[in-house]
């Protein structure tokens, strides 16, 4: 079964809406990524978390981390019809750093 | 963008074939990952190279292989295609292969048929 699983597997809100995506991994990790995908194309980069960190902000996107129940979120604000995309975590396992594992994503889809 | 350049964007193989994907990664970076994405699914890695040397590798079959170069960009053989080999293959980079941040290129879109 997948290390990392989001949740929920699609999402479909109305534009200037909040959209809240969750991740659950299963094993210990060094950080957790998260990353948007437009239909066909490459990932795109959003926020690292160091599993000592608890919650990191980077404009209207804000990221928490929580260790003790192996799992973060992803809070989306003020959503625009340009954030439609699927995200996906990835987790950065201890040992074997180097290796990510992705879950299946969240697909969002934003209304306008 | 992430400064990580991929070639081809499509090709489209017969089954049997052999395919080599291309990767340049961003400035500076010293280490390449690849990862097979088939379609509604998450990236699977496939195996990261640092410093010319893999450095590790998912549960892929041998036939899988790949190079770094002196530049640290780096190539994806598949050899012997099979049909499930059909799917994006994404090309990472990052500076040290230890839990660092990944960027992404848009990937080769890979059909066979």
């Amino acid at each position: 079964s997948q290390q990392g699983e989001e949740d929920p597997q699609a999402l479909s809100i109305q534009e200037g809406e909040n959209a809240t995506m969750n991740c659950s991994y299963k094993t210990s990790i060094n950080n957790l990524q998260w990353y948007r995908q437009n239909s066909g194309r490459g990932l795109v980069h959003l926020i690292l978390i160091r599993s000592n960190e608890r919650e990191k902000h980077s404009g209207r996107l804000r990221v928490t981390l929580d260790t003790s129940k192996k799992s973060s979120s992803l809070l989306i604000t003020a959503s625009r019809a340009a954030d439609t995309a699927s995200y996906f975590c990835a987790t950065a396992l201890i040992p074997r750093t180097y290796k990510y594992i992705f879950g299946t994503g969240t697909r969002l889809k934003v209304l306008a | 963008e992430t400064g990580v350049t991929q070639s081809p964007t499509h090709l489209i193989k017969t089954r049997g074939q052999q395919v080599t994907l291309r990767c340049s990664s961003q400035s500076g970076h010293n280490t390449v990952s690849w990862y097979q994405q088939a379609l509604g699914q998450g990236p699977q890695f496939i195996f990261q190279y640092y410093r010319e040397e893999e450095n590790g590798r998912g549960n892929f079959p041998p036939r899988f292989s790949g190079l770094q170069f002196p530049n640290y960009s780096s190539e994806l053989n598949v050899n012997a295609l099979e049909l499930d080999d059909s799917a994006l293959y994404l090309c990472a980079s990052s500076l040290g292969g230890d839990g660092n941040t990944i960027y992404f290129g848009e990937g080769s879109w890979l059909t066979v048929v």
